[in-house]
């Protein structure tokens, strides 16, 4: 199986700040790399796909980068409701994997 | 828009089978991979695999041995069978629509639309 880690685990930051985090491929799985977002007691939500492509509805405050091994999402200006668990996941081959997720957390 | 809603039992004995059902409403269940993930508590979201709407399906090499998918397209439902639980399959169950997406005739798979998930306990 792919692993998929990410990093940091959690962040403090404040409204407004730029966020970034990190997930990393075990192997390379081109730009099948998607990005979700999860709150407390709900089910995740895509935000993006394609590693860099941003699911319809999705403020364009996220952005996403990265190909092979490695990749970012980036969330530009921080506001009260992107506080959540991000989580990457890979669907280059099966099994998908999900990484163990960033928790954005206020400062 | 599509809405998805997870059913059964939140409470399974131990050795005793797991079922769970999702209703898919609003929406088209054909040409998409109907998909069960779940999440433990404390842990990261696993995928248990999919149904496509042939019936064709593809399980995590984990718990192959255990799950058996199946999709009822006259019902809009699909469903999930997860034998000789144990506590460690305690943990809240998601079904979701698995969708190809395209980016410059790139193909994609993402899971696209959620359920609101159904916390199962396997305890006696």
């Amino acid at each position: 199986d792919i692993q998929m880690t990410q990093s940091p685990s959690s962040l403090s930051a404040s409204v407004g700040e730029r966020v970034t985090m990190t997930c990393r491929a075990s192997e390379g799985i081109s730009r099948s790399l998607n990005w979700y977002q999860q709150k407390p007691g709900r089910a995740p939500k895509l935000l993006i796909y394609g590693a860099s492509t941003l699911q319809s509805g999705v403020p364009s405050r996220f952005s996403g980068s990265g190909s092979g091994t490695d990749f970012t999402l980036t969330i530009s200006s921080l506001q009260p409701e992107d506080f959540a668990t991000y989580s990457c996941q890979h669907s280059y081959i099966t099994p998908w994997t999900f990484g163990q997720g960033t928790r954005v957390e206020m400062k | 828009q599509v809405q998805l809603q997870e059913s059964g039992p939140g409470l399974v004995r131990p050795s005793q089978t797991l079922s769970l059902t999702c209703t898919v409403s609003g929406g088209s269940i054909s040409g998409h991979y109907w998909s069960w993930i779940r999440q433990s508590p404390g842990k990261e979201l696993e995928w248990i695999g999919y149904v496509y709407s042939s019936g064709t399906t593809n399980y995590n090499p984990s718990l192959q041995s255990r799950v058996t998918m199946s999709i009822d397209t006259s019902r809009n439902q699909f469903s999930l069978r997860l034998s000789s639980v144990t506590a460690a399959d305690t943990a809240v169950f998601y079904c979701a629509r698995g969708s190809p997406l395209y980016v410059m005739s790139i193909v994609y798979y993402v899971l696209d639309v959620w359920g609101q998930g159904t916390a199962v306990t396997v305890s006696s």
